[in-house]
């Protein structure tokens, strides 16, 4: 299978720890994102890193790529109750820009 | 302005019936993308749009399925004689340009349900 996968499969942490998920993947990529998804909705775009970058903040976000590694990972820093969420990586494959491909996911529960 | 839609919300449908999904992409975006979710698990590739064209349709799980777009604007998902392993959320989703380089806006997807 070409599917990433992202590690844990469920994280449950306190209120205001930090959350670190991973994703791995295959093969050769262009770039990676990061999307969230609340129970039954859509997924919602979080963060795009590119591979030739190593990491990316956006407000409590920090995402690095490790391409030698092909391993991704998501921070997400002071967690609150409202992060919780599935979190899930796609990406494109090289020479392949338009065929994007998502993990399974972390479930992340955030306890109050 | 508004965001991807898709429609309807919720099927119930019996082992053997044909389904037809539909999504309404935000307007300008010249890609479209179909996932399946089963319950819990990640999204399934199913087949990614151009305009009208379908350069991919290698996730698509069988001949029972099909997609077509229409006027590079609203999709839809055929499935044909259901069975009870379609039961899933079909997500939809586009992008203004090329999907590595934008971020896809989702629809809150089809709830499908085969008895």
């Amino acid at each position: 299978s070409q599917q990433g996968e992202e590690d844990p499969q469920a994280l449950s942490i306190q209120e205001g720890e930090n959350a670190t998920m991973n994703c791995s993947y295959k093969t050769s990529i262009n770039n990676l994102q990061w999307y969230r998804q609340n129970s039954g909705r859509g997924l919602v775009h979080l963060i795009l890193i590119r591979s030739n970058e190593r990491e990316k903040h956006s407000g409590r976000l920090r995402v690095t790529l490790d391409t030698s590694k092909k391993s991704s990972s998501l921070l997400i820093t002071a967690s609150r109750a409202a992060d919780t969420a599935s979190y899930f990586c796609s990406h494109t494959f090289l020479n392949r820009d338009d065929k994007i491909i998502f993990g399974k996911g972390t479930r992340l529960h955030i306890l109050p | 302005g508004a965001g991807v839609s898709q429609s309807p919300s919720n099927k119930v449908t019996e082992k053997g019936k044909d389904v037809e999904l539909r999504c309404d992409p935000i307007s300008g975006h010249t890609a479209l993308y179909w996932y399946r979710q089963s319950l819990g698990q990640g999204l399934e590739f199913l087949i990614y749009f151009q305009g009208n064209s379908a350069p991919d349709k290698s996730g698509l799980p069988s001949d029972r399925f099909s997609a077509e777009r229409t006027g590079g604007s609203v999709s839809t998902l055929t499935i044909q004689r259901t069975q009870q392993e379609d039961s899933a959320v079909y997500l939809c989703a586009s992008t203004e340009g090329v999907g590595g380089y934008s971020p896809l806006h989702f629809g809150n997807g089809t709830r499908l349900t085969v008895t």
